[in-house]
């Protein structure tokens, strides 16, 4: 099985709640993202985990948070979500080997109202 | 920092015909040079990747060559199917093997 999961698939939020966001993965794979993806951009690297070492992006530090409480799970978590912060959200995992491609989950698609 | 360009924001053709779609990027280093492909609904599924220099990665009928002088990797097809309609992502490895994606080309294919 090499499905990527993510739940919910859409999220409503209001200005100032928090969000959070899961992923999960059954490849027992080392290494899980998470991207944000806006219309006609790009999708963006937030940060991942290798193991349990969590490594963010510089220019996303102080916006997302998460946790990884075992090999399987990964979340996203934003203290306060903004406008700026609608957008869909890609989670994608990776087994160990040089050049291994990530496999990604649908998406979480994460309106802020 | 790392940065790929994808030319073509959007592409039409015909079943049946040529596609050609341009990736080009900017890196230190020897990255391994990447193509996915998104359907709706989905997240970005792999294509095939190449890793040195002039090598040639294929899948699906798509394929790409690595070309270092000229930083491409360009997907090209033969001869396209209404199936083929996506977003494709050219995306480059990095340190960490983080992904540095382009923009995405939507390919809309005609019967």
């Amino acid at each position: 099985d090499t499905t990527v999961k993510q739940n919910p698939r859409y999220k409503l939020a209001r200005v100032g709640k928090p969000v959070n966001l899961i992923c999960s993965q059954t490849m027992n794979h080392d290494t899980m993202y998470w991207y944000q993806k806006k219309p006609n951009q790009a999708p963006k690297l937030l940060l991942f985990y290798y193991d349990k070492i969590l490594n963010r992006e510089a220019d996303t530090f102080e916006k997302f948070q998460s946790s990884r409480p075992n090999n399987s799970f990964c979340s996203l978590y934003i203290g306060s979500a903004g406008l700026e912060y609608s957008a869909m959200y890609l989670c994608a995992s990776r087994g160990g080997h040089l050049y291994a491609e990530q496999f990604f989950g649908p998406g979480t698609r994460l309106t802020v109202l | 920092g790392d940065s790929v360009t994808q030319t073509e924001g959007q592409v039409a053709l015909s079943e049946e015909d040529f596609l050609t779609i341009h990736c080009n990027y900017s890196a230190s280093g020897y990255p391994a040079l990447f193509w996915y492909v998104q359907y709706p609904g989905e997240g970005p599924q792999f294509l095939f990747r190449a890793s040195r220099d002039k090598e040639k990665g294929s899948s699906r009928g798509f394929e790409a060559t690595y070309n270092k002088e000229a930083t491409s990797f360009h997907l090209q097809k033969a001869s396209v199917q209404e199936s083929d309609s996506a977003v494709y992502y050219c995306a480059l490895s990095g340190s960490f093997n983080k992904l540095t994606f382009g923009a995405g080309t939507r390919l809309a294919v005609c019967p």
